[in-house]
Order: C-alpha cells, then sequence, then structure tokens
C-alpha cells in the first residue's frame, strides 16, 4: 500500500510551547487529510479534516486556534498545537486519501508528552 | 450523525482457531468501509477495503462482508495466529451532517488476543 509518514515519531516539549508535526504522503498525492487524536486504549478522535490550499474544517470543540492545520501541498499536512500544556499530551496519528473513494492510510503517529 | 460499534470489544481464542469480528454503522450513506489493524504505540495498518457497491474483498486468510442497507460489515480471519493479535478497527467514510466536510469515522475497536 501508499505511505504516509509522520515525523516526529514522539516529542516532549515544555508546557507553554508549541509543537509541529509532519505528515507526507511519499507516493501518492493526497487531496485530503485527517488529523486525529487517541486516548490510551480508546479509538481515534476525528479533530479536522483538510484539503490542499484550502482551510481545515475542525470538529466541534477542536479549538481551531490550538491546533493549527496547513495543507499547502498535495503531499504535506502540518499540525501545531500552540501552547501546549500537560492535558495537550496524547498520541496524534495523521490520514491521507487521494480521493474520496480510495483507501486511507496513516502515517506511523507521534506520542505528544507536555511536561 | 454517523455512529460505528464494533462487537465485542475483546476477543480471546486459541491459536487456529477461525473468528468473525462484527461492526454495524447507523447511516448508510458511506462511500467506503475499510478494515484496520493497530498494534499497540503504533499507527493504523489497512487491511480491506470495500467499496459502497461492493458486497465483499477477501486478502489471504482475512476476508470482509458489507451489506450497506442494513449497516453491516464483518471481518472473517481463517486459521488465527498469535501474530494476528492487535486491535481491530473498522471504519467508514462518508459526508459530515450538513455535507460540510468529509469524514472517516472509527468503532472503538475489537481488541483481539490470540494464544499459542
Amino acid at each position: 500500500g501508499a505511505v504516509v509518514s509522520q515525523h516526529p515519531s514522539w516529542v516532549i516539549c515544555k508546557s507553554g510551547t508549541s509543537v509541529k508535526i509532519e505528515c507526507r504522503s511519499l507516493d501518492f498525492q493526497a487531496t485530503t487529510m485527517f488529523w486525529y487524536r487517541q486516548f490510551p486504549k480508546q479509538s481515534l478522535m476525528l479533530m479536522a479534516t483538510s484539503n490542499e490550499g484550502s482551510k481545515a474544517t475542525y470538529e466541534q470543540g477542536v479549538e481551531k486556534d490550538k491546533f493549527l492545520i496547513n495543507h499547502a501541498s498535495l503531499t504535506l499536512s502540518t499540525l501545531t498545537v500552540t501552547s501546549a500544556h500537560p492535558e495537550d499530551s496524547s498520541f496524534y496519528i495523521c490520514s491521507a486519501k487521494q480521493t474520496l473513494n480510495t483507501e486511507a492510510f496513516f502515517g506511523q503517529g507521534t506520542r505528544l508528552t507536555v511536561v | 450523525k454517523q455512529e460505528v460499534t464494533q462487537i465485542p470489544a475483546a476477543l480471546s481464542v486459541p491459536e487456529g482457531e477461525n473468528l468473525v469480528l462484527n461492526c454495524s454503522f447507523t447511516d448508510s450513506a458511506i462511500y467506503n468501509l475499510q478494515w484496520f489493524r493497530q498494534d499497540p504505540g503504533k499507527g493504523l495498518t489497512s487491511l480491506l477495503l470495500i467499496q459502497s457497491s461492493q458486497r465483499e474483498q477477501t486478502s489471504g486468510r482475512l476476508n470482509a462482508s458489507l451489506d450497506k442497507s442494513s449497516g453491516r460489515s464483518t471481518l472473517y480471519i481463517a486459521a488465527s495466529q498469535p501474530g494476528d493479535s492487535a486491535t481491530y478497527l473498522c471504519a467508514v467514510s462518508h459526508w459530515g451532517s450538513g455535507g460540510s466536510n468529509y469524514k472517516l469515522t472509527f468503532g472503538k475497536g475489537t481488541l483481539l488476543t490470540v494464544n499459542p
């Protein structure tokens, strides 16, 4: 299957700082990318959907000013957690699709710990 | 609002057994349904994709079926092996409420343990 690379795989940051997570589709052009958050032993919670070149659509309850999503190209989307706090510590996973009807491929996830 | 339910939440079987995982969804207006596998602390690996017009897909020891009208899908695993132990997630692709955005909605998963 296609490859989605997510970087970094883990990061520890101090409270109040910002962290950027990258999601790249390596061998296909992703018109749509998704960002998820996963708590321990829970399923994936969709945070936002982004289409290349347009603003992301955020799910209810997700602060757009805190979780900045950029999808400037067909192969790269970034999630920036601004002014991170310990409650933002979680596992963040991105996903990419070439078109609506094609398979969704996932990155390896990023374990964020805010201390 | 689309909701996806997976039953059972956990399943433990001896090696070699055939097993079925169940997934149901409330809104049949889907593009496709996908089954994934997730190992602890890892991302998701896509197993099978079934388009809304299809009834089933097969890959090796895995067979997934889709009954869109009744909102159900099953994942059949034949001759289970200890390496199959993981969390299995199903997800449906659909438009969000009001058609504002396209979504992939997940169930909570089934934790499978295959004992040697």
